[in-house]
């Protein structure tokens, strides 16, 4: 069955760096937009971003850009997501979550999500 | 950037009662709508797509209707598993945006 298995949880301190990955298992890697969102602790969704893990290209929210960085492995079909610079309202559960159907150049629904990584961010 | 006004935000009620959430959007995004359901500690699972397409293994109590800027999602008879929160998401346009989240809570 389609999987995305993500890294563990981890604990930063403030102006550190994030590395993220997400393991995908059960379709064709390179066929499918990979997207990143995350969750504060109680709050809401907030899309970052995707990775055509195909070519590699990438499209940022405009408050990411800069200061995240996805990027992929094809050859061993891992999608990974960094992030810069971390401030304490960085602390979230950062989630990867594969585009519903091919070929939608990443405008589509998520399904499935990862298991989530919760990322906090703690002098 | 889309808003995405999910209410009410708390959402009390009981067993076997008909359950309505609304999503309305800042512009109009045809039927480029979303929902989710998230239960504490888990990933969000998606419930309905495009408007009103029902996810494959999603109960039929579930469903989504909607075009324009207003949406719902209605479960039309309350199961025990279906206390947890619900959001709805837009895929019109970037950024991708969500609403703020009803919460299904035990009366």
């Amino acid at each position: 069955q389609v999987q995305l298995v993500q890294s563990g949880a981890e604990v930063k301190k403030p102006g550190a760096s994030v590395k993220v990955s997400c393991r995908a298992s059960g379709y064709s890697f390179t066929d499918y937009y990979m997207h990143w969102v995350r969750q504060a602790p109680g709050q809401g969704l907030e899309w970052m971003g995707w990775i055509d893990p195909n070519t590699g290209d990438t499209n940022y929210a405009q408050k990411f850009q800069g200061w995240a960085t996805l990027s992929r492995d094809t050859s061993i079909n891992t999608a990974y997501m960094e992030l810069s610079r971390l401030k304490s309202d960085d602390t979230a559960i950062y989630y990867c979550a594969r585009d519903g159907r091919m070929g939608t150049m990443g405008a589509d629904w998520f399904a499935p999500w990862g298991q989530g990584t919760l990322v906090t961010v703690s002098s | 950037d889309i808003q995405m006004t999910q209410s009410p935000s708390t959402l009390s009620t009981s067993i076997g009662d008909r359950v309505t959430i609304t999503c309305r959007a800042s512009q109009s995004i045809d039927s480029w709508v979303a929902w989710y359901q998230q239960k504490p500690g888990k990933a969000p699972k998606l419930l309905i797509y495009k408007a009103s397409s029902l996810e494959t293994g999603v109960p039929s109590r579930f469903s989504g209707s909607g075009s324009g800027t207003e949406f719902t999602l209605t479960i039309s008879s309350l199961q025990p598993d279906d206390f947890a929160t619900y959001y709805c998401q837009q895929y019109h346009d970037y950024p991708l945006t969500f609403g703020g989240g009803t919460k299904v809570e035990i009366k």
